[in-house]
């Protein structure tokens, strides 16, 4: 069936470390996101990535970078500048950008903590 | 412009009850209103979407009710079960600035009490 992995399931991350969030789809869609969610809130949008080798920056960008060197692949790295990463992390991917008219689907989701 | 207000924040309602769950948007470009359905521990769903073209869509017991001119929209959950107990997001998205945006509530954590 074809879907989002998002994996690890759960992370733990420590003070000045950086770690990577992997996201994998095999939808054969263009477009892919990464969201973040905080209790109680909605989600944030990080980065998101149109086409293969180029990506662009959300609203709450700082601290994480990404890369898009497949069209399958779009990992997330958390770096040691995100000052208060623990949140739930949302991959999302939808056939293409270009029309709006489409819902996203989404993988399972990390759960990021600082330990 | 950018925004997507959702209300209520959280939702109790007996079995067999209507829950009743509100989105107000600001931007007139926007062209898709989806709902989705997020379980603990993981990632949201599509429920249910409607375009601005028509002022209700039903699947099952879902329904949305669209008003375009009040710039509202809502999700109704007719004989709401415990199984329904989930957080619910509504999102709107269309062209905006050259680019096409994608834009959420906040969510509304609904429980259905057996």
């Amino acid at each position: 069936d074809g879907g989002i992995t998002q994996s690890p399931k759960y992370l733990f991350r420590k003070e000045g470390q950086n770690v990577t969030l992997s996201c994998e789809q095999n939808l054969n869609h263009d477009a892919m996101y990464w969201y973040r969610q905080d209790p109680g809130q909605g989600l944030r949008l990080i980065y998101y990535s149109q086409i293969v080798n180029d990506f662009q920056k959300g609203d709450i960008a700082e601290g994480y970078s990404v890369s898009r060197e497949k069209k399958e692949s779009f990992p997330l790295t958390v770096t040691s500048a995100q000052k208060n990463p623990t949140a739930f992390y949302l991959c999302a991917s939808i056939p293409d950008s270009a029309g709006s008219v489409y819902g996203y689907t989404f993988g399972s989701g990390t759960r990021l903590t600082v330990v | 412009q950018q925004q997507v207000k959702q209300s209520p924040q959280s939702l109790i309602v007996q079995k067999g009850g209507i829950s009743i769950i509100n989105c107000a948007y600001e931007n007139t470009a926007f062209d898709y209103f989806p709902w989705y359905q997020q379980f603990p521990g993981k990632g949201p769903a599509l429920l249910i979407a409607i375009r601005p073209d028509v002022s209700e869509k039903k699947e099952g017991r879902f329904t949305i009710s669209f008003n375009k001119s009040a710039k509202q929209f809502s999700l109704h959950i007719m004989d709401s079960q415990p199984g329904d107990s989930a957080t619910y997001f509504c999102a709107a998205s269309g062209p905006t600035s050259g680019t096409y945006k994608y834009i959420f509530g906040t969510g509304t954590r609904l429980k259905v009490l057996a």
